[in-house]
């Protein structure tokens, strides 16, 4: 098995639909994050979580709804999305601060 | 404002020839990585820097560390259309910080 593992690797969703994204790692680490990648930005800091606990929000509209049930699984749930989200979001983990073991992604288009 | 810059933002380059890529900061960073990321995939770490001046090398890739920790450089070697991809620089302020991305290089290697 890969380090990060994200499903679904596409998705496709109305405006109003709710949807989630599933994070997975094998590394024994300690740190997930969810990060946006929108075409001609930088990579966004979505969250991040250290031991389960949510340790940073990066101004992120309430739309988007991340749970950590435990340090290997991280959840991002999608409810009432704006065309604008489209992107693909990555998952990573770390052990402490800096490198970072990214997932696939997950391409997510909003209708 | 960008805290990490990147340049060139785009580089078509034929097979063999050599490139370097620049990471610039106004700031001091406790250690920068390099990532690279091929369409609809997640970054890949390469390499990890933090020692002012340091040089690490991998096969073809020559990474470097400024002196001040305020910038660094990749240097491809003989570039290979396998080096295809965008290159993201990222770095952490201190080991506390959250890692910041620069907005990345997209490499081009024509065979």
């Amino acid at each position: 098995e890969t380090g990060v593992t994200q499903t679904p690797r596409h998705l496709v969703m109305g405006m109003t639909n709710k949807k989630s994204l599933k994070c997975e790692q094998h590394l024994g680490h300690n740190a997930m994050y969810w990060y946006k990648q929108s075409a001609k930005k930088p990579l966004e800091l979505m969250f991040v979580y250290n031991f389960k606990e949510q340790t940073e929000n990066n101004s992120v509209p309430s739309r988007f709804s991340p749970e950590c049930p435990n340090s290997s699984h991280l959840f991002l749930h999608l409810h009432t999305l704006q065309p604008e989200d489209s992107a693909l979001y990555l998952c990573a983990s770390s052990q402490g601060a800096g490198e970072l073991f990214f997932g696939e992604g997950s391409r997510l288009t909003v209708l | 404002t960008q805290l990490l810059e990147q340049s060139p933002q785009f580089l078509s380059i034929q097979e063999g020839e050599n490139l370097t890529v620049y990471c610039n900061s106004s700031s001091v960073f406790s250690s920068l990585q390099w990532y690279r990321q091929e369409p609809g995939e997640g970054p890949v770490l390469l390499v990890t820097v933090v020692t002012g001046g340091e040089v690490k090398k991998l096969k073809r890739l020559t990474f470097q560390f400024g002196d001040a920790r305020k910038d660094s450089s990749l240097h491809i070697t003989a570039a290979q259309p396998g080096d295809t991809g965008l290159y993201l620089c990222a770095g952490a302020k201190t080991s506390y910080d959250k890692v910041i991305f620069g907005p990345g290089t997209s490499l081009s290697v024509i065979p």
